[in-house]
């Protein structure tokens, strides 16, 4: 059975300053990973995907994560965060089909 | 301009009464899906289908009732059988099932609240 972990309910920053979002998964196979955005009464949008290729994996607005099997992690980063990357993240696993959803990270940046 | 759509926004309804919850894509996607999410919680899959007249329970099924008679088309009931079906639902489709190859994309939800 496949799960995620999300280590951290919730993240604060300020502007400008790093942002590290925490994953851990668990899954039987050779996962497929996955990192979603959601804004405030929004639907999620993809930010960044790893099936199998390269470990570093870059996204949209800048995002990036890693994929450390050794560690089974899966942790997003941005090196600048920006007013607008407020909002909640969650990392994903998938086996076949179906998605696995992590309980999510809130983050708020501090102006 | 392709997408999915999800009516209405907010939704209220009185214990006991059934609702249903609509869900259309322009997409050209086969396959899709409905997920309940709960604050504080990730999305749990409800049903999804991979062609038209064809659908298969999720995880949290019990209570929910879905069809699929056009492939645009795959509208949500949430029945008087669901014990806690105040929540926010989200619609999504893709273009085929093996979710390492096919993205799937999200409609903005409907917030359901029932009293």
């Amino acid at each position: 059975a496949q799960s995620v972990t999300q280590l951290d309910s919730h993240v604060s920053v300020s502007e400008g300053t790093p942002v590290l979002l925490r994953c851990n998964y668990s899954s039987s196979y050779s996962p497929s990973l996955f990192w979603y955005v959601q804004h405030p009464n929004k639907g999620l949008q993809l930010l960044l995907k790893y099936t199998s290729a390269a470990t570093l994996v870059k996204g949209i607005n800048g995002f990036e994560a890693e994929f450390k099997k050794s560690e089974t992690s899966f942790h997003l980063t941005k090196p600048s965060a920006h007013m607008s990357d407020a909002a909640e993240y969650f990392c994903v696993v998938s086996e076949g089909y179906k998605l696995s959803f992590g309980a999510g990270t809130t983050v708020t940046v501090r102006a | 301009d392709g997408g999915i759509t999800q009516s209405p926004k907010y939704l209220f309804r009185k214990e006991g009464q059934n609702v249903t919850l609509s869900c259309e894509q322009n997409l050209n996607h086969d396959a899709m899906y409905w997920y309940r999410q709960d604050p504080g919680q990730g999305l749990r899959l409800i049903y999804y289908s991979q062609i038209v007249n064809d659908f298969q329970k999720g995880d949290i099924a019990e209570g929910y009732s879905v069809s699929r008679e056009k492939k645009e088309s795959f509208p949500l009931t949430v029945t008087s059988a669901q014990k806690n079906p105040t929540a926010f639902y989200l619609c999504a489709s893709s273009f085929g099932l093996a979710a390492s190859s096919y993205e799937q994309y999200f409609g903005p939800g409907t917030r359901l609240t029932v009293t």
